[in-house]
């Protein structure tokens, strides 16, 4: 199947800096997502994109889905303590309507130290 | 509230013993999914379903078994066949169409002895 490669596997940053990271594929996406992991819990849903070269923000997270469908980053702007966590991108091949399984990276482990 | 609900947070099995995981939603979608993760890595797809009583086999179906009777529930049965079945297993669901991005449950603990 496809693989994601998602990077960097982890991060070590002062609270207060900004973060980003990044996957790519050798497959072509119709939707890229990102998601955030608390220890034993599952994946929360950060921000989704649907169009090639889109741009989205949600609050301190800004991510962009690369025009050749390829890619995919994602930035946490003034980092808190509570962005700790494990970030994983997902793309997903389904368009016209369907839905079907996401494609995972193996998510950028964020830590921060105060 | 709405969400999607997975039950129980922690299973124990002997090895060689079959065992089912519940996933329930009420938010009213179509599809849904089961993931499976493991230490370090991040999620594979055993089986989805777009719509009751059907369903497909995802990357890692070998040794997993679904059924979808009703649009709520999506059951997940790990067989003695599965060969290690110790993982946390995730369910999803989301729409069918366009905008379908696919929300988690708290997931289930799986651990074979």
């Amino acid at each position: 199947g496809q693989q994601l490669n998602q990077s960097p596997q982890s991060m070590f940053i002062q609270e207060g800096e900004d973060v980003s990271m990044n996957c790519t594929s050798s497959s072509i996406f119709n939707t890229w997502l990102w998601y955030k992991q608390d220890p034993g819990e599952g994946p929360v849903l950060l921000i989704a994109l649907y169009k090639a070269g889109e741009l989205t923000s949600n609050g301190r997270l800004t991510a962009q889905f690369g025009i050749t469908r390829k890619d995919s980053f994602l930035n946490i702007s003034a980092s808190i303590p509570s962005d700790v966590g494990i970030y994983f991108c997902a793309g997903q091949l389904g368009s016209g309507g369907g839905a079907d399984g996401l494609t995972f990276g193996k998510g950028t482990h964020l830590i921060i130290q105060p | 509230d709405g969400g999607i609900t997975q039950s129980p947070k922690y299973l124990f099995r002997k090895e060689g013993q079959n065992v089912t995981l519940s996933c329930e939603q009420n938010l009213n979608h179509d599809a849904m999914y089961w993931y499976r993760q493991d230490p370090g890595q991040g999620l594979r797809l055993i089986y989805y379903s777009q719509i009751v009583n059907d369903f497909q086999k995802g990357d890692i179906a070998e040794g997993y078994s679904v059924s979808r009777e009703k649009k709520e529930s999506f059951p997940l049965t790990v067989t003695s066949a599965q060969k290690n079945p110790t993982a946390f297993y995730l369910c999803a669901s989301s729409k069918v169409g366009v905008y379908n991005e696919q929300f988690f449950g708290p997931g289930t603990r799986l651990t074979v002895l």
